[in-house]
C-alpha cells in the first residue's frame, strides 16, 4: 500500500529565508509524487509534480523538489520564503499504473512566515 | 481555459437529510475525482469518474455516491447524513490521459446539524 508522512505539522521561517518542507513516501511501485498548496477557504493548488523524468523538480512560486529514491523522499524547497507563502503544504502520491488517479496525501504541514 | 467549478460552495443540512454537489471539470478533462477533507481525518479520497463510469473507488460507507454525465460533469450524493460527514469536499478534474495532474476546485463546505 502507499502512504506519504509529511514530518512536522508546523513550521515557523523567517522572512527571507529557506523553506524546507519534508515528504516521505512509501509505495511498492514507482511512484508519481506531488505537492499541493491550500490556502485558507481555497481548494488546493499544484505547485509541482515527479512522474518520472528528471529527479529535480521546479514548480510555481519558486518552489522546487528533489525525488530521491533511496531515501524514499520529495522534500519541497525554497530559498527565500515571501509572507504570501504562509499557507498548508501538503505531498501527494499515486501509482503509474492503470491510469487511475487516486491520490494518497500526507498529513499537511502548515507554513508560517514570520516578518 | 476555466478551472473546475463547484455547486454550491456553501451548505448546511440536518442529520438524516441527503445532499447532493456538483462538480464541472476543466473543458476537455474526462477524469473527475473527489475527495473529503476534515480536520481528523485529512484529505482522503471518495471516488473517481472517468468518462461516466466508476473507475476507483476509497473505504467510504455506500452512503457515498457519484456519477458523471456525457459532458463529464459529476455529482456526488451522501444520503442519511451524520454529523460526522461535515467536511470540505474537493473534485477534482484530470484529462485522463497519461498526464496524472489533478487540478482541484474551490470545494463545497458541508455543514450537517
Amino acid at each position: 500500500a502507499q502512504s506519504v508522512t509529511q514530518l512536522g505539522s508546523h513550521v515557523s521561517v523567517s522572512e527571507g529565508a529557506l523553506v524546507l518542507l519534508r515528504c516521505n513516501y512509501s509505495s511498492s511501485v514507482p511512484p508519481y509524487l506531488f505537492w499541493y498548496v491550500q490556502y485558507p477557504n481555497q481548494g488546493l493548488q499544484l505547485l509541482l509534480k515527479y512522474t518520472s523524468a528528471a529527479t529535480l523538480v521546479k514548480g510555481i512560486n519558486g518552489f522546487e523538489a528533489e525525488f530521491k529514491k533511496s531515501e524514499t523522499s520529495f522534500h519541497l524547497t525554497k530559498p527565500s520564503a515571501h509572507m504570501s507563502d504562509a499557507a498548508e503544504y501538503f505531498c501527494a502520491v499515486t501509482f503509474m499504473d492503470t491510469g487511475r488517479r487516486a491520490l494518497t496525501f500526507g498529513s499537511g504541514t502548515r507554513l508560517q512566515v514570520q516578518p | 481555459k476555466a478551472g473546475v467549478t463547484q455547486t454550491p460552495r456553501y451548505l448546511i443540512k440536518t442529520r438524516g437529510q441527503q445532499v447532493t454537489l456538483s462538480c464541472s471539470p476543466i473543458s476537455g478533462h474526462r477524469s473527475v475525482s473527489w475527495y473529503q477533507q476534515t480536520p481528523g481525518q485529512g484529505l482522503q479520497f471518495l471516488f473517481e469518474y472517468f468518462s461516466e463510469t466508476q473507475r476507483n473507488k476509497g473505504n467510504f460507507p455506500g452512503r457515498f455516491s457519484g456519477r458523471q454525465f456525457s459532458n463529464s460533469r459529476s455529482e456526488m450524493n451522501v444520503s442519511t447524513l451524520e454529523l460526522g460527514d461535515s467536511a470540505l469536499y474537493l473534485c477534482a478534474s484530470s484529462s485522463g490521459g497519461s498526464n496524472y495532474e489533478q487540478y482541484f476546485g474551490p470545494g463545497t463546505r458541508l455543514t450537517v446539524t
